[in-house]
């Protein structure tokens, strides 16, 4: 089962706006609402930050959305700060036997 | 406040087997999927398997089946993964994860991390 396709970096200066995008296939991203979004910090867990495509949890800032067209999700995050320089990963449910895939990860810098 | 606490770390030859454990604190351990995640060291997320404790239905993704098995005793509230013969490319750092809906899809809860170093 391959891995979702995320850019291997993005960067972007503080109070612009950023998307770092997660094509996959009609088998996962297309055909499900399923996807979310981690932010990994160095040396740390990753932390969800989207599910189900556009549910932000409690406690994580209104600065992070989460949409999908077509086999293609995308997080963006405006209003960039520093503390949002991290890993971002996607991952998806797919009908595949893996369950559940992820990205390869996307590293965001804060310019 | 929900909380995974993972084993400490552990170095171990190939060959070797070894079982690293997860408790859940403050919420229902139970009734909702519990999973594993590896990461190689300077690489990606990659996800392993899941297990529901409130009834052991265990699934893997097909890299990992075989190679570990994932279980969970849900009167201690706590998930292991475990391995019968370690080799060198198993080092990584792996993290339990629980969701916190219906979903087995999403990972609301990480644990800290237990850091596998398989080195003869």
């Amino acid at each position: 089962q391959s891995a979702l396709t995320q850019p291997a970096s993005v960067s972007g200066s503080p109070g612009q706006s950023i998307t770092i995008s997660c094509t996959g296939t009609s088998s996962d991203i297309g055909g499900y609402n399923y996807v979310s979004w981690y932010q990994q910090h160095p040396g740390k867990a990753p932390k969800l930050m989207i599910s189900d495509v556009t549910n932000r949890p409690s406690g994580v800032s209104n600065r992070f959305s989460g949409s999908k067209s077509d086999n293609t999700a995308s997080l963006t995050i405006s209003g960039l700060q520093a503390e949002d320089e991290a890993d971002y990963y996607c991952s998806s449910y797919t009908s595949s036997s893996t369950e559940v895939i992820f990205g390869g990860g996307t590293k965001l810098t804060v310019l | 406040e929900v909380q995974l606490v993972q084993s400490g770390a552990e170095v171990k030859k190939p060959g070797e087997s070894l079982k690293i454990s997860c408790k859940g604190f403050r919420y229902s351990f139970a009734s909702y999927w519990i999973g594993w995640v590896r990461q190689m060291p300077g690489k990606g997320l990659e996800w392993m398997g899941i297990i529901y404790p409130g009834d052991s239905d265990t699934r893997y993704s097909p890299s990992f089946q075989g190679q570990v098995t994932i279980s969970a005793d849900k009167s201690i509230s706590t998930a292991y993964l475990q391995w019968s013969s370690l080799k060198a490319s198993d080092t990584a750092m792996y993290y339990c994860a629980s969701a916190y809906t219906d979903s087995s899809t999403a990972f609301h809860f990480w644990g800290h991390g237990t850091m596998v170093t398989v080195s003869s």
